[in-house]
């Protein structure tokens, strides 16, 4: 399974911007990045994905690097809501496009 | 968005009784559901991939026995672990894709809140 790198945990302020890094250096041409975060006790919810241009949605952006070995989930004001373990997820053809979990990156969101 | 509707949420057995667990897409069809189990402050394991009106295809260690997959219609699925034992314990969490393209990648999965298991 293709790889990503993702720091252990981060911490944030309220209602400051937040980026999510993450590493996806043996990413190939087919591969999506996918986000998703969960909150403890809950199955996991999506966040964002993209192939290759940024992306925007209502909960955050997804800004991919031009050569697409990383990614950066950004969130624009976090919340206390947004306190959550986060994935960065690489779906790849060749391994039958699974979502496999990884550890994560634990965010802790300061009042 | 979709909803994935799970059920139930918790149930304790007694060891040596089966168990299953229900997982619904409410507003979409899903071809393809997927059934994850998570043990304390660990992540998500993927244990199997059901495709409707086939057979699931098992990750590696998983045994298909014990936990079976029936994937009847494009909005149910459900498992069932068959014996249970106090080490089938776990968070079991069921998900189902909904493709927003024409490439494989371009989805959004879609995941239930999970069903506690805690085997006497």
């Amino acid at each position: 399974d293709a790889k990503t790198t993702q720091p252990n945990s981060m911490e944030s302020n309220e209602e400051e911007p937040v980026h999510l890094p993450c590493n996806h250096s043996t990413i190939s041409g087919t591969d999506y990045i996918h986000w998703y975060r969960q909150l403890p006790s809950q199955g996991p919810e999506y966040v964002i994905h993209g192939l290759t241009s940024n992306v925007n949605n209502r909960m955050a952006s997804l800004a991919i690097a031009e050569d697409r070995k990383s990614s950066t989930l950004i969130l624009h004001r976090a919340t206390l809501r947004d306190a959550a373990v986060y994935y960065c997820i690489l779906v790849t053809e060749t391994s039958g496009s699974r979502l496999t979990f990884g550890e994560g990156t634990q965010l802790t969101v300061n009042p | 968005g979709a909803v994935v509707s799970q059920h139930p949420s918790r149930v304790i057995c007694k060891s040596g009784t089966s168990v299953k667990i229900e997982c619904r897409s409410l507003d979409f069809q899903a071809t393809t559901m997927f059934w994850y189990r998570q043990f304390p402050k660990q992540s998500l394991m993927l244990m199997a991939t059901s495709n409707e009106g086939s057979k699931a295809t098992y990750e590696q260690g998983v045994e298909k026995d014990k936990f079976l997959i029936n994937h009847a219609s494009l909005t149910l699925s459900t498992l069932t672990v068959t014996s249970a034992h106090p080490e089938d314990s776990s968070f079991y969490i069921c998900s189902a894709r909904d493709y927003v393209g024409w490439t494989e990648g371009n989805f959004i999965q879609y995941f239930g809140a999970g069903t506690r298991l805690s085997v006497l």
